[in-house]
């Protein structure tokens, strides 16, 4: 059974930098087409993809904010983190990360973690 | 960036009724589309992927179509736990994109 937990702060200030980590289980990102994406929901609103990485180490980001955003990998403790930069209110969401397999897989979302609700107030 | 368009953005619908939701893509995602459903408070949950098929432990009454730029979400008869937002997501260009979102009410 796959599972995810993201972890990290619930309040960060305006100009400060979000770290995330998402540790998982029931996989390994060094099984070829193994990844973990990110995903962000302001309240209300609809989701956002952020960023995604897989065990051989290819990432992808989002443009919108691919020159604040990092995405990196420790397999030995089953972990994902993601940092953001220079935060703004408006960055105020849930952040979910998410399982993805692209061989032997569905190579979509699944299944999600729960969700980290960051809110960006000085 | 491929722009997804769901209609309606609220669906108002009695147990049992079909509901029948649409996402439709700015430019040609192939089959690459799929469907979650996410329930107040709790993560989304993928329901279609590859526009027709139904994702693990997913019931019957889900049903996905189309390809190219129009997709449909069909749901044959509400069940209690179907109300819910459902959001189309496609993966033929990056960056991957989810549409607003169809949220299907109880009438």
């Amino acid at each position: 059974q796959i599972t995810l937990k993201e972890s990290g702060p619930t309040l960060v200030k305006p100009t400060q930098t979000l770290t995330l980590t998402c540790t998982f289980s029931g996989f390994s990102l060094t099984t070829s087409g193994m990844g973990v994406g990110w995903i962000r929901q302001p309240p209300g609103k609809a989701l956002e993809w952020l960023a995604l990485i897989y065990g051989d180490d290819d990432k992808y980001y989002s443009p919108s904010l691919k020159s604040r955003l990092t995405i990196t990998k420790d397999s030995s403790k089953n972990q994902v983190v993601l940092t953001l930069t220079n935060m703004d209110p408006v960055d105020t969401a849930t952040y979910f990360c998410a399982h993805r397999r692209v061989v032997g897989g569905t190579n979509w979302f699944d299944p999600w973690g729960q969700g980290t609700l960051v809110t960006v107030s000085s | 960036e491929i722009v997804l368009t769901q209609s309606p953005a609220t669906l108002s619908l009695s147990t049992g009724e079909r509901g029948t939701l649409s996402c439709r893509a700015s430019q040609s995602v192939s089959s690459y589309l799929a469907w979650y459903q996410q329930k107040p408070g709790q993560a989304p949950r993928l329901l279609i992927y590859d526009a027709s098929n139904r994702a693990t432990g997913i019931p019957a009454r889900f049903s996905g179509s189309g390809s190219g730029t129009d997709f449909t979400l069909t749901i044959t008869s509400l069940e209690p736990e179907d109300f819910a937002v459902y959001y189309c997501q496609q993966r033929s260009n990056w960056p991957l994109t989810f549409g607003g979102g169809t949220k299907v009410e109880i009438k």
